[in-house]
């Protein structure tokens, strides 16, 4: 099946320190979203992409959607405890089954206060 | 504002055995999927429905049943608990037009 490369896999940082994560494929994407998911917990939205070079912030958050359709990355700046997480990307497949969005594998987000 | 709602959180299951994991939302999403997450793998689709009456299957449907009766719910049936169904799942839901999926809690599930 159609597969998002999200990476890095895990990643371990001093508070304070920017995060930056990006998911890749070979497919073209109509919309990509990022989410976070906390332990015991369903994902949750952050942001939601819908066009290429689409450039979003949320708080500390900012995530683009890639001018090839074929990437969007996610930064954190000055991360903080509670950014502690698992952090998935996922898109919609150009032509796809609508609303049937392929995941990454996520990257799980370590912070040391 | 309860959102998707599943039940239960967690469960232990013998090799076999059979349950249903509950999902309802109170949003009148048209949309409704089913997901299994295991440990560094992501979300996998499981089945999905467009509306009541309308079930479909996603990646990895073998060994799960599906039904719609109403907009509200979303149940899914394991008839014959198999190890390899030990995991995670996830209801999840969404309105027409919106790719933005809301997600229930999650149903921790072991099969020994």
């Amino acid at each position: 099946g159609q597969q998002l490369n999200q990476s890095p896999q895990s990643m371990f940082i001093q508070e304070g320190e920017d995060v930056s994560m990006n998911c890749t494929s070979s497919s073209i994407f109509n919309t990509w979203l990022w989410y976070k998911q906390e332990p015991g917990e369903g994902p949750v939205l952050l942001i939601a992409l819908y066009k290429a070079g689409e450039l979003t912030s949320n708080g500390r958050l900012t995530a683009q959607f890639g001018i090839t359709r074929k990437d969007s990355f996610l930064n954190i700046s000055a991360s903080i405890p509670s950014d502690v997480g698992i952090y998935f990307c996922a898109g919609q497949l150009y032509g796809g089954s609508q609303g049937n969005l392929i995941f990454g594998k996520g990257t799980k987000l370590s912070v040391k206060p | 504002n309860a959102g998707v709602t599943q039940t239960p959180k967690f469960r232990i299951l013998k090799i076999g055995q059979s349950m249903t994991l509950q999902c309802a939302q109170d949003m009148n999403h048209n949309y409704m999927y089913w997901y299994r997450q295991d440990p560094g793998m992501g979300l996998k689709l499981i089945y999905y429905s467009v509306g009541a009456g309308i079930t479909d299957k996603g990646e990895v449907p073998n060994g799960y049943n599906v039904s719609r009766s109403t907009t509200e719910d979303f149940p899914l049936r394991l008839e014959l608990a198999a190890p390899s169904q030990t995991s995670v799942y996830f209801c999840a839901s969404r309105g027409r037009g919106g790719e933005k999926l809301f997600f229930g809690s999650g149903t921790q599930l072991s099969v020994l």
